[in-house]
Order: C-alpha cells, then sequence, then structure tokens
C-alpha cells in the first residue's frame, strides 16, 4: 500500500527554528509537495522537490532523499503567523497526490 | 488570475438529503480533483476530472459522485446523506497533471 508518515503535532518557540519530517512509501515517485494549512482555511502550495538535495524560499527550506523516501520541510525565524498544519504530498506514478495527515505546528512566544 | 472558487462556502442540511457543491477552477486547468476533510483527519480523496473524464477515484461509497463539464467546471453529489458526511470538502485545480494543484476556499458542510 501506499504511506506517508508525518509528526502529528510539533511545538516550536518564536524566533526559532523547526523541521517538519515526511517519509513515504509510495507506487512510483513523480515529485513531493510541502502545503501550509491554517486552521479553517484551504491548504496552501509551499514548495515541490523532484530531485534530491534542497531548495530554499525565503524562510523555509524543503530537503528530497529519494533513495531514504525522506523529505523535511525547514521553517526558520518563526512567527506567530507560521502556526498552522503542514501536509505532506507525494504524486505517485499514475500523478495522483498522495497525502500524508498534516503535522500541526503550534507556535509559543 | 483568480483562483479556484467554490460555492456555496457553507451549508446545513440533514440527513437523508441530497446536495450538490460546484468547483470553478483556476481559469485554463483541466484538471479537477476533490477533498474530504474532516478534525483530525487529512485529506481524503474523493476523486479526479481530467477534460469531463473521470481519471481517479478514492474509497468513498457510490453515494459519492460527480462531474465536470466542458468549460472545466466540476459538481461533486453527495445522495441520502449521513451524519458522518459532514466536514470540508475541498476542490483543487492543475493544468495537467504534471502540475501543482490549487486549493479553493472550501465547502463546510453540516448534516443534521
Amino acid at each position: 500500500g501506499q504511506n506517508i508518515d508525518q509528526p502529528t503535532e510539533m511545538t516550536a518557540t518564536e524566533g526559532a527554528i523547526v523541521q517538519i519530517n515526511c517519509t513515504y512509501q509510495t507506487s512510483g515517485f513523480n515529485g513531493l509537495f510541502w502545503y501550509q494549512q491554517h486552521a479553517g482555511e484551504a491548504p496552501t502550495f509551499l514548495s515541490y522537490n523532484v530531485l534530491d538535495g534542497l531548495e530554499e524560499k525565503g524562510r523555509f527550506s524543503s530537503f528530497l532523499s529519494r533513495s531514504k523516501g525522506y523529505s523535511y520541510l525547514l521553517l526558520k525565524e518563526l512567527q506567530m503567523k507560521d502556526s498552522a498544519s503542514y501536509l505532506c504530498a507525494v504524486r505517485d506514478s499514475n500523478y495522483q497526490l498522495i497525502w500524508g495527515a498534516g503535522t500541526k505546528l503550534i507556535i509559543k512566544p | 488570475k483568480a483562483g479556484v472558487t467554490q460555492t456555496p462556502r457553507y451549508l446545513i442540511k440533514t440527513r437523508g438529503q441530497q446536495v450538490t457543491l460546484s468547483c470553478s477552477p483556476i481559469s485554463g486547468h483541466r484538471s479537477v480533483s476533490w477533498y474530504q476533510q474532516t478534525p483530525g483527519q487529512g485529506l481524503q480523496f474523493l476523486f479526479e476530472y481530467f477534460s469531463e473524464t473521470q481519471r481517479n477515484k478514492g474509497n468513498f461509497p457510490g453515494r459519492f459522485s460527480g462531474r465536470q463539464f466542458s468549460n472545466s467546471r466540476s459538481e461533486m453529489n453527495v445522495s441520502t446523506l449521513e451524519l458522518g458526511d459532514s466536514a470540508l470538502y475541498l476542490c483543487a485545480s492543475r493544468t495537467d497533471l504534471y502540475d501543482t494543484q490549487y486549493f479553493g476556499p472550501g465547502t463546510r458542510l453540516t448534516v443534521l
């Protein structure tokens, strides 16, 4: 079967750095996505990785290792507005998105 | 460019009724996917339409159906509503299978 694992919840302090991990086992691989979802709102696209390595976009970076079936999202200089759920999704061999359950990130002052 | 729009944004129905939700994708996007999201649950995939054809279907009962029109707008129908159908229903569009999905604001359905 296809499976994506993320921690259910994480807590971090304003101004700090947090790393959210995602491991996957899917039928084929055609890219990995990270989305941010604030409570009661729709998910918004954050990043996309299809090759191994680090993609940096401002305070957010995403890393991929295809051989290990592993990705992480790194958030720097945390702000209160970063409190949200972070969803990891893998596009499989059928170009279908397989979603993790999401990681709820709580930022404390 | 306008984003994905969904109507209605909120809906209250009673058990046994049926409901139709609408999604208008971003202009030029030919793929529309539907998801159900309940508290504490991840996104549960319902189905995807591409150029008016259903490409993929998730593990939902036959009470859940959908369709896509020639202008790429899509509708989702749920018949014989159950209390467990209360959820946020999200629609997402992309230009083609190789593109990123972009989500609409969702329709919050409450079944009483």
